[in-house]
């Protein structure tokens, strides 16, 4: 089955302790992103990759790293998280954008809920 | 900078009704492509439509139709008879190129629909 998948799906922590949250596709797709989404502020972009080894900063990319070793992982990385970063995150894949393609939305993974106390 | 502007935050409408939820874009773009998704109470993000900017065809899909309209630089979303399983937050993406061969997708806030039964 053709999916994105994301864990954990909850995770509690406190104020400055490093966490990973990982993000994969098996649908060999090129476009990796990272959203989050706060209540009134709809989905921001944190991060993005165009292919392997190529990331970019999306809107909100302060607090976060991303790396993109391998084409199906994304992993988010929040190296001393804050409250201000409880968020519900998002991970999506899509074919490459700016293709002319029938194909390019973006599969989203079901979101992690993360709460930094 | 690309921009979506989604001005209705929130819309009640009795069952059955027909709802229209209004969608406008920025971009510098000539080649862009925009995006519907649903965010029903459960959290997942689910891809609705996508719309190239070469492609100005409007779409009938059941009881859902889009107007796209290059001229105003709108996406709107209709759905017709609505029902409650039509209450979710309902977003407008659009996903354009943002420099050196980058391309970023970029959400509006979000328009809540509820049904009342």
């Amino acid at each position: 089955e053709a999916q994105v998948t994301q864990n954990p799906r909850y995770l509690i922590t406190v104020t400055g302790k490093k966490l990973t949250v990982t993000c994969s596709q098996n649908m060999n797709h090129e476009y990796m992103s990272w959203y989050r989404q706060d209540p009134g502020l709809g989905l921001r972009q944190i991060y993005y990759s165009m292919n392997v080894e190529v990331t970019d900063k999306g809107d909100v990319p302060e607090g976060y790293k991303v790396s993109r070793k391998e084409k199906r992982n994304f992993p988010l990385i929040l190296e001393s998280p804050s409250p201000n970063q409880t968020s519900l995150y998002f991970c999506a894949s899509s074919w490459a954008p700016g293709v002319i393609s029938p194909y390019n939305e973006q599969f989203f993974g079901p979101g992690t809920r993360l709460t930094v106390l | 900078a690309q921009k979506v502007t989604q001005a209705q935050t929130e819309i009640s409408v009795v069952e059955k009704e027909d709802v229209t939820l209004d969608c406008v874009y920025e971009t510098r773009d000539t080649t862009y492509y925009l995006f519907w998704y649903k965010q029903p109470p459960s959290g997942e993000l689910v891809f609705l439509i996508r719309r190239n900017s070469f492609d100005e065809q409007n779409e009938i899909s059941g009881r859902y139709s889009w107007n796209f309209q290059k001229s105003t630089s709108s996406f709107n979303f209709t759905i017709t008879a609505s029902q409650v399983v039509d209450s979710a937050v309902y977003f407008c993406a659009l996903s354009a190129h943002s420099g050196a061969g980058s391309y970023q997708l970029t959400f509006g806030k979000g328009t809540k629909l509820s049904v009342i039964p």
